[in-house]
């Protein structure tokens, strides 16, 4: 079955320090993976979409890093700060009937101590 | 531009009772989904509706019905609130369900069924 894996434990790193989430996954074949921030009792936000043939993409303070082989993508927040705390969620399209469904992972969140 | 709209913001049932969630989206997007999450689960596609008079079951759709009434609103049912019914409810929107596309999603609706 088709499965996206995503750290459970929660993340604790001191300010300034770089910040790295994982995403793993097993039994797809994405064309393009998403990074989503939630923070808490609000819906989640979009941060990042890196394509299949993209080893890697940024956007001022965040990276993100795709490797298909290993199925796995990371995320980087670099100088992280207490305002990066929140629950980061990767999701992958799902391919059903011609559509492409997207599908989370449970998220990992950050805590980013001042 | 209020992006996706979403109420009530909060609601508590009896069992057995039934209520309608309803989302609104006002970027023209022609996909709509909605969500559930729960402690550890993670986001889980309950129904999704790739345009105006479709709709498709997602991974938990047992329990619920959908309505997409127009272009902008996507509607929710309980039939008859169950316990395991307390969630919060996410209704999120698209342009399509091509690969990659991005999600916006709604505030959330705090569900407790007692």
């Amino acid at each position: 079955s088709q499965k996206i894996e995503q750290n459970s434990e929660a993340l604790n790193i001191q300010e300034g320090k770089t910040a790295t989430l994982t995403c793993n996954y097993t039994n797809y074949s994405p064309a393009y993976l998403q990074w989503y921030r939630q923070d808490p009792g609000r819906g989640p936000v979009f941060l990042l979409l890196i394509r299949e043939n993209e080893k890697e993409k940024r956007k001022e303070r965040l990276k993100v890093t795709f490797d298909t082989t290993l199925k796995q993508s990371l995320f980087h927040i670099t100088a992280s700060q207490p305002a990066d705390s929140a629950t980061y969620l990767c999701a992958l399209d799902r391919e059903s009937g011609g559509s492409y469904i997207p599908t989370f992972g449970r998220g990992t969140s950050l805590i980013v101590h001042p | 531009n209020a992006g996706v709209t979403q109420t009530p913001k909060f609601q508590v049932l009896k069992t057995g009772q039934s209520m309608t969630l309803q989302c609104a989206q006002d970027m023209n997007h022609n996909s709509m989904y909605w969500y559930r999450q729960d402690p550890g689960m993670g986001l889980r596609l309950i129904y999704y509706s790739a345009s105006e008079g479709t709709t498709d079951k997602g991974e938990v759709p047992n329990g619920y019905n959908v309505s997409r009434l127009n272009k902008r609103e996507f509607s929710l049912r309980l039939e008859s609130a169950a316990p395991s019914q307390t969630s919060v409810y996410f209704c999120a929107s698209s342009k399509g369900l091509a690969g990659g596309q991005t999600q916006y999603f709604g505030p959330g609706t705090r569900l407790l069924v007692l």
